[in-house]
C-alpha cells in the first residue's frame, strides 16, 4: 500500500522568505503522480502542482516549485518570496497511473507572517 | 475552467434524520468524482468513489448503506447522509475527475460542505 509523509506538521516564516515543505512517499509503482494541494482557511482544496513520475525534470509553477527525487522517494514543495496569501494547510499527494484515487498526507499548516 | 461545486456550503439537522449534498461539475463532465471526509484539522479520507451510471465503490469501513452515493449524470453526484448522527458531523468535500485526454486526469475539489448533526 501507498503512503504519504508529511513530518512537519506546522511551519511558520516571515514574508518573502523562502520556505520548503517535506514530504517523502512509499510506492512499489514506477508510475505514478505527485501533487501539493493548498486548502486555504476558506477550505476550498486548491492543486498547487503536479509531477510525473516518470518526468526527471522538477515541475514549476511561478513561485512553486518541487524537488522530486524519485530513487528518495522525495518531493518537497519550495515557495519562493512567500506571501500572506501562501497562509494555508498543504497537502502532498500520490496518485497511482492507472487509478484515480489520491491518497493525502496528514498536512503541513504554514504560515506566514507579516 | 474546472470548478466544481456543492450544495449547501453548509447544513444543520436533527439526529435521524437524512441530508444530500450535491456535487457539480459546472464547466466539464466528469464520469467519476470522489467524496471525502474531512475532520478538524486533519488531511482527506476517501469515503467512495462515485462512478456514473454504476454503483459507487466504497472504501472499506465505509457504510454504503448510511453514505448513499448516486451519480445520475456527467455532472452531478449526491452523497446522502441517511438517519445522520452527530458522529457523522463533518466536513465533507467531493472532486470531479477531467480527463486530459492524454492520459493523465485531474481532480478538481468542490469547496466542501460543513455538516453538523445535533
Amino acid at each position: 500500500a501507498q503512503t504519504v509523509t508529511q513530518s512537519q506538521p506546522e511551519m511558520s516564516v516571515q514574508e518573502a522568505e523562502t520556505v520548503t515543505l517535506s514530504c517523502t512517499y512509499d510506492t512499489s509503482e514506477s508510475n505514478y503522480y505527485l501533487f501539493w494541494y493548498k486548502q486555504p482557511p476558506s477550505r476550498q482544496m486548491i492543486l498547487v502542482i503536479r509531477q510525473e513520475a516518470y518526468k526527471q525534470q522538477n515541475a514549476t509553477e511561478n513561485r512553486f516549485s518541487v524537488n522530486f527525487q524519485k530513487a528518495a522517494k522525495s518531493f518537497s514543495l519550495k515557495i519562493s518570496d512567500s506571501q500572506l496569501g501562501d497562509t494555508a494547510m498543504y497537502f502532498c499527494a500520490f496518485m497511482k497511473h492507472g487509478n484515480d484515487k489520491i491518497i493525502f498526507g496528514k498536512g503541513t499548516r504554514l504560515h506566514i507572517l507579516p | 475552467g474546472a470548478v466544481v461545486s456543492q450544495h449547501p456550503s453548509r447544513v444543520i439537522c436533527k439526529s435521524g434524520t437524512s441530508v444530500k449534498i450535491e456535487c457539480r461539475s459546472l464547466d466539464f463532465q466528469a464520469t467519476t468524482m470522489f467524496w471525502y471526509r474531512q475532520f478538524p484539522k486533519k488531511s482527506l479520507m476517501l469515503m467512495a468513489t462515485s462512478n456514473e451510471g454504476s454503483k459507487a465503490t466504497y472504501e472499506q469501513g465505509v457504510e454504503k448503506d448510511k453514505f448513499l452515493i448516486n451519480h445520475a449524470s456527467l455532472t452531478l453526484s449526491t452523497l446522502t447522509v441517511t438517519s445522520a448522527h452527530p458522529e457523522d458531523s463533518s466536513f465533507y468535500i467531493c472532486s470531479a475527475e477531467r480527463e486530459n485526454g492524454w492520459g493523465t486526469d485531474t481532480q478538481y475539489f468542490g469547496p466542501g460542505t460543513r455538516l453538523t448533526v445535533l
